[in-house]
């Protein structure tokens, strides 16, 4: 089991650009949260997705949107970006709901840097 | 809302000494509650949860942690820290009624001192 995966590593953006961070969620998972990093602070939520629709929203701009596939994978896209986006980005995958026998398993996330 | 206090920013203990790191929680009813703990540089990895039950906990790496309602608290605790624990702590808190989604703390920094 491949668990969490996170794809790029690493990333550089310039101010103003955009950017697309990648996400495949552990094997039998079907739900999928964001979360952004900052240094340090604890992870904040971003959004969560489930059935290829956004599902919640925490405090984020309309600069950050997602995406979910049939294969369960997400996309995190962030527009426009600015200096305070640089920060390590999460991706979660669960079950629908949790209970007693589901918890979130994180991914390695992607560190961006915007210069 | 739900929010989580972790009150101690950096905790240094010496290697073979026990560990206690605190945390607490707002939230109105029973809450989900878990550890996870972060290397420099890496995701976060559960250690323990807390959904209902004996409100003593037990997790991997021998680490464990008791719910207390009364003190709205969560702490994590080890009887002998390894040098290998050296990493941050985070406390986090689902409110079932706000989604699945984690609250955090802000986090502890463990130095483990030889």
């Amino acid at each position: 089991d491949a668990g969490v995966t996170q794809s790029p590593t690493h990333l550089i953006k310039t101010r103003g650009q955009q950017v697309t961070l990648r996400c495949s969620p552990k094997s039998g998972h079907d739900t999928v949260s964001w979360y952004q990093q900052a240094l340090g602070q604890g992870p904040q939520f971003i959004f969560q997705y489930y059935e290829e629709e956004e599902r919640q929203r925490g405090n984020f701009p309309d600069r950050f949107s997602g995406h979910q596939f049939p294969n369960y994978s997400s996309e995190l896209n962030v527009n426009a970006l600015l200096l305070g986006d640089s920060a390590l980005y999460l991706c979660a995958s669960s079950r629908k709901g949790l209970s007693k026998n589901t918890e979130a398993f994180f991914g390695q996330g992607t560190r961006l840097t915007v210069v | 809302a739900q929010s989580v206090t972790q009150p101690d920013i950096h905790i240094t203990v010496s290697e073979g000494a026990s560990l206690e790191l605190r945390c607490n929680y707002s939230y109105g009813a029973t809450p989900y509650l878990f550890w996870y703990v972060q290397s420099p540089g890496q995701g976060l990895q559960l250690l323990l949860k807390y959904f209902s039950g004996d409100t003593l906990v037990q997790g991997i790496k021998g680490f464990e942690a008791e719910f207390k309602r009364s003190q709205s608290s969560f702490n994590l605790r080890k009887p002998s820290v390894h040098w290998s624990d050296a990493a941050e702590y985070f406390c986090a808190v689902v409110g079932m009624e706000y989604g699945n989604k984690l609250v955090f703390g802000a986090g502890t920094i463990l130095r483990v001192k030889s």
